[in-house]
Formats: structure tokens, sequence, C-alpha cells
């Protein structure tokens, strides 16, 4: 299995709702990110942990709150966010120290 | 500090030519370079990746890039485009692995 899966794929919150993104894998990675990607833009660091603890956060807003349950899961609560929140959320996973990240298929958020 | 840069960001080809990506990067240590694919509505796909073994690389669907230190380039090429190859291509560089940053990407139209 070399698949990150990322639920929902597209979601429409309002600026007073809390909502959460879900990605998991099961590759045994340790490592995992979630990035930013806004229309016609690269993806844009927001978060890094490495065994379940948060080491890199890049300056997010705390809107953002990222959650390592275990090492196979990794979650993004949305609350309070603005309009310009809108953009497709990857999340990727690798092995600490390796090389590559494996990118799942995202989430389109809208905020209205 | 590493960053990197992609030069044009839509390429226009004819179906059997030669494709020709360019990836510029900035690194105060020798780098770990890729290059990622994003087909619409969809995650990034690795394409390849050079991590100071053979500086001419081969990756999936026939594309190969070539790190050349003394250009800091790492231009991606596929001898005969193909209708699928249509998408948009990301150079990234990375010094320690935990952190991707990403071109601006360029987006790749093939034509019949």
């Amino acid at each position: 299995d070399t698949e990150v899966t990322q639920t929902p794929k597209h979601l429409v919150m309002g600026m007073t709702n809390k909502k959460s993104l879900k990605c998991e894998q099961h590759m045994g990675h340790r490592a995992m990110y979630w990035y930013k990607q806004k229309a016609k833009k690269p993806p844009e660091l927001m978060f890094v942990y490495s065994y379940e603890k948060l080491s890199i956060n890049e300056s997010v807003p705390s809107r953002f709150s990222p959650e390592c349950p275990n090492s196979s899961l990794l979650n993004l609560h949305l609350h309070a966010l603005q309009p310009e929140d809108s953009a497709l959320y990857l999340c990727a996973s690798s092995q600490v120290g390796e090389t590559e990240a494996f990118f799942g298929q995202g989430t389109r958020l809208t905020v209205v | 500090a590493q960053s990197v840069t992609q030069l044009g960001s839509h390429v226009s080809v004819s179906e059997g030519a030669l494709v020709l990506l360019r990836c510029n990067y900035s690194s105060s240590v020798p780098p770990y370079l890729f290059w990622y694919v994003q087909y619409p509505n969809q995650g990034l796909q690795l394409l390849l990746k050079y991590t100071s073994a053979a500086t001419l690389v081969k990756g999936i669907n026939g594309f190969e890039a070539e790190f050349k230190k003394s250009e800091t380039s790492f231009h991606l090429t596929k001898p005969s485009a193909h209708m699928s190859d249509a998408a948009e291509y990301f150079c990234a560089v990375s010094e320690n692995f935990n952190k991707f940053y990403f071109g601006s990407g360029t987006k790749l139209n093939v034509k019949p």
C-alpha cells in the first residue's frame, strides 16, 4: 500500500464553522506533513510531524490546528477560517530522513 | 537558504517533440532535488529524485533529469512528448528531507 488517503475530497464551510481534515497512511512512515496550495501556486509547507511530535510549524495562524493521534493518522482542525484560506490542502508522508514524500490527492476547501 | 526557480510558467510542445522543463536551485549545502507532477485536482506524484548518486537520474514515464552543479540546474527532459504528459510539473529542493521547497511550477501543454 503506497497510498496517502485524504478525506473529505471537497469541503465547504462557513467562517464560524469547525471542521477537520483527515489523512491516513499505512506505509509505516513516521514523518507526516500538511501543505497548502492556492490556485496556480506551488504547495507551501504548513506543518511537519516526526514520530508523532510537531517538529515544524511554518508560522501558521492558530485557526489551523494539527494533530497526530498515532503514526498512521494526521488531522488538521479548522476553526474560524477566512475566505482567503480556501485552497487545496495536501497531506504527505515519508520515512524520517528519507528522500521523498508521498502525497495524497488533497482536500479542496472552500470557505464562504 | 534554499529555493528553486522554474523558468517558464507555461511550456507548449507538439506530441512527439522533446520536452525540456527548466529548474535552477539555490542551496548552501549539497541539495536533494526532486521533480513532481500534478494532474488537475490531484495530489503530487514523484517523477524522479537526485540524492547525490548518479548525476543523470531516470524517472517514471520516460522522464529524466541531469544534476549540473556548475550550473546549479536540474532540468527535466523527455525525448518524445505524449498527450498524457500534459500536467503541471514542480521542481523541489530539500536539504534535510524534513522540508521540501517547491518551485512555482510549469504547466506543460502537449499539442496533437
